[in-house]
């Protein structure tokens, strides 16, 4: 079955950058879809970062955009992350999941465990 | 950015409890709703997509209505594993945008 696993530094120091990647087992990213990134702080709601597609083609939050630097491997079945200029509100659980076309628009239908990444000195 | 309103923010219940979240959109989003669950420490489960249609795998007892800029999520039937949150996502238009979740307790 389809699986996805963050792994990347839990700590990050401010105005440093955070880096992710999203390996992805059980299906080849060139195969299509798109792969997301969703943000969760503590304690708070969930927020889209910004979305990838095999192709590298990518599309942001505009909140984040100027900050945001996404890429995807397919040699190694994952897609990466970069979030730079940190702060504390950067501070949140990072995700990474697959974005998948449906009836109304996208959903998010497979998720990874998700990495609590902290932004402090 | 369209902003997403649910409500309410808690909801206290007992098994075999029939309930029901709502979620309301800052404008008209069509049928581009999707539902999800999320327990403690997890990740989200996506519950339903399109505004109604059951994700593959999830329980009957779950059902979702609506379209334009109001929503409903329904559980006919609590059973012990449906505590959790619920939070509801557009994807009418970019950037994608969850609402808050409605944590539903056990009475």
């Amino acid at each position: 079955q389809v699986q996805l696993q963050e792994s990347g530094p839990g700590l990050v120091k401010p105005s440093g950058t955070l880096s992710l990647t999203c390996t992805v087992s059980g299906y080849s990213i060139r195969s299509g879809y798109y792969w997301g990134w969703i943000r969760q702080p503590p304690g708070k709601g969930l927020e889209w970062i910004g979305s990838i597609y095999h192709s590298g083609s990518t599309y942001s939050s505009p909140s984040l955009k100027s900050r945001v630097t996404m890429s995807v491997d397919t040699s190694k079945n994952h897609f990466s992350l970069k979030v730079t200029s940190v702060t504390a509100a950067d501070t949140a659980v990072y995700y990474c999941a697959r974005s998948v076309p449906i009836l109304g628009g996208r959903a998010f239908d497979i998720w990874g465990q998700g990495t609590m990444v902290t932004v402090s000195s | 950015d369209i902003q997403m309103t649910r409500s309410p923010s808690s909801l206290s219940a007992s098994v075999g409890d029939r309930v029901t979240i709502t979620c309301r959109a800052s404008q008209s989003i069509g049928n581009y709703l999707n539902w999800y669950q999320q327990k403690p420490g997890k990740a989200p489960k996506l519950l339903i997509h399109s505004a109604s249609t059951l994700q593959s795998g999830v329980p009957s007892r779950f059902s979702g209505s609506g379209s334009g800029t109001d929503f409903t999520l329904t559980i006919s039937s609590l059973q012990p594993e449906d505590f959790a949150s619920y939070c509801c996502q557009q994807s009418y238009s970019t950037p994608y945008t969850f609402g808050q979740g409605t944590k539903l307790e056990i009475k």
